[in-house]
């Protein structure tokens, strides 16, 4: 059972909007900045979203990340067949003393 | 550009001890937290720990208490893990990764290595 909750998986069709979700509390979300990475199988996963809602340069202006009390989103505008892939939220929880990780929701592209 | 070279995949024996490392490049090696991740087959990321490179200080999770050591070797800017008692759970692929600055223990990582596949089975 992860710290952080988001939905399994997502799916769309491509050009379309997906939007992941992700649930903390007050000692984690609430407190501390939160990352979404892109995770590829075999791959290392890729930051694309750090500080809630700021972009590494090269990720396309199609990722975006938001953050509201204890929550957190990440929408893929434009959805394109190589968006699919594992995307995990993560912060810092304070009372645990660590990284947390959501999940992990899987997108696919129909 | 930030790089990090983990160490090649292995098979291990149950009961015995792991260790794997992972070196960097690209950035000043005593400026940062470096982590250690775990993904096991079909399961989502989990964060093992810290160490601080410049001191040697650690945070553990608690699922890996007693169980993991990370060391961090400023002369040849490698970060070590060590897991012990390991059991068929521990297979899993091991990722390093960067964290904030020192003293900004909150940010999440950022770079991250490509990761290591170990399989314990006997």
């Amino acid at each position: 059972q992860s710290v952080l909750t988001q939905p399994p998986s997502a799916s769309g069709t491509p050009g379309q909007r997906v939007t992941i979700s992700c649930s903390g509390s007050s000692s984690n979300i609430g407190t501390n900045y939160v990352y979404w990475y892109q995770h590829l199988p075999g791959t290392a996963p890729k930051v694309l979203i750090y500080r809630n809602n700021q972009r590494p340069s090269g990720v396309p202006d199609r990722f975006s990340g938001s953050k509201s009390g204890t929550s957190a989103s990440l929408a893929i505008s434009e959805l394109r067949s190589e968006d699919e892939a594992e995307y995990y939220c993560a912060t810092w929880d304070d009372s645990l003393r660590g990284q947390v990780f959501g999940g992990g929701t899987k997108v696919a592209v129909l | 550009e930030v790089q990090l070279v983990r160490s090649g995949p292995g098979v291990k024996k149950p009961g015995t001890t792991l260790k794997i490392f992972c070196k960097v490049s690209g950035f000043n090696f005593t400026d940062y937290y470096m982590h250690w991740v775990q993904q096991a087959p079909g399961k989502g990321l989990e964060w093992m720990g810290l160490v601080d490179p410049d001191d040697g200080e650690t945070i553990y999770a608690d699922k890996f208490q007693g169980r993991v050591t990370m060391t961090a070797d400023t002369s040849t800017d490698t970060v070590y893990m060590e897991l012990s008692s390991l059991t068929s759970e521990d297979t899993a692929v091991y990722y390093c990764a960067r964290g904030g600055r020192l003293g900004d223990l909150s940010s999440p990582v950022d770079y991250w290595g490509q990761g290591t596949l170990v399989i314990v089975s006997s």
